[in-house]
């Protein structure tokens, strides 16, 4: 299984935007870009996820470098429910299982 | 929003004893799947289930777990002999169509804790 290198902990200031980066030097050229987080005592949440493009949704946005070998999720403006870890994973094309690594503990200050 | 949801939410149970978590995955998905997370550490992968039989298997997934579809809404997860290492959160999931980046939506989760 390919894996994903993220910072363990980072901080943020509420209504601040944050920037979680994520490496993955060992992609192959069908794996898709995840990204979950669990809110505390709480199951795993997805909040987007991409190919080559950047991406944008409601709850984020993500940038994805153009040799793939690493990426960013965006949280335009946190908020103290934007705390959770966030976790970047590689999923191959066919779908399948998930493999969590240890993620980043985002921490939101008010 | 369609969601997964897990009965109990908790369980203490005396090392030993059978446990069957259960869930219901959310409808017209495909894949299933179970995780767990002791305290304080990673989510692992457990075991995923497609077509009524097992896909793939992790190698904590052993003689000891069992996974089945009792009818065509619940999934449940069997846990022979509990030990104590078996106490975390055991986390149900599912998904709809394979391939093309599809979403896994996760549980709120079953506290499991063998004494």
């Amino acid at each position: 299984d390919a894996k994903t290198t993220q910072p363990n902990s980072m901080e943020s200031n509420e209504e601040e935007p944050v920037h979680l980066p994520c490496n993955h030097s060992t992609i192959s050229g069908t794996d898709y870009i995840h990204w979950y987080r669990q809110l505390p005592s709480q199951g795993p949440e997805y909040v987007i996820h991409g190919l080559t493009s950047n991406v944008n949704n409601r709850m984020a946005s993500l940038a994805i470098a153009e040799d793939r070998k690493s990426s960013t999720l965006i949280l335009h403006r946190a908020t103290l429910r934007d705390a959770a870890v966030y976790y970047c994973i590689l999923r191959p094309n066919q779908g399948g299982k998930l493999i969590f690594g240890q993620g980043t503990e985002l921490s939101v200050k008010p | 929003e369609p969601e997964v949801t897990q009965t109990p939410s908790h369980q203490v149970t005396q090392m030993g004893q059978e446990v069957i978590l259960r869930c219901v995955p959310i409808s017209n998905h495909l894949y299933f799947y179970w995780y767990r997370q002791i305290l304080g550490q990673k989510v692992e992968f457990l075991v995923s289930f497609y077509n009524n039989e097992i896909s793939e298997k992790s190698e904590i997934f052993d003689d000891q777990f069992s996974v089945e579809r009792p009818d065509g809404s619940n999934f449940t997860l069997k846990i022979r002999s509990t030990k104590l290492e078996d106490s975390a959160m055991y986390f149900c999931a599912s998904s709809g169509l394979r391939g093309k980046g599809n979403t896994i939506y996760f549980g709120e989760g079953s506290w499991l804790t063998v004494v």
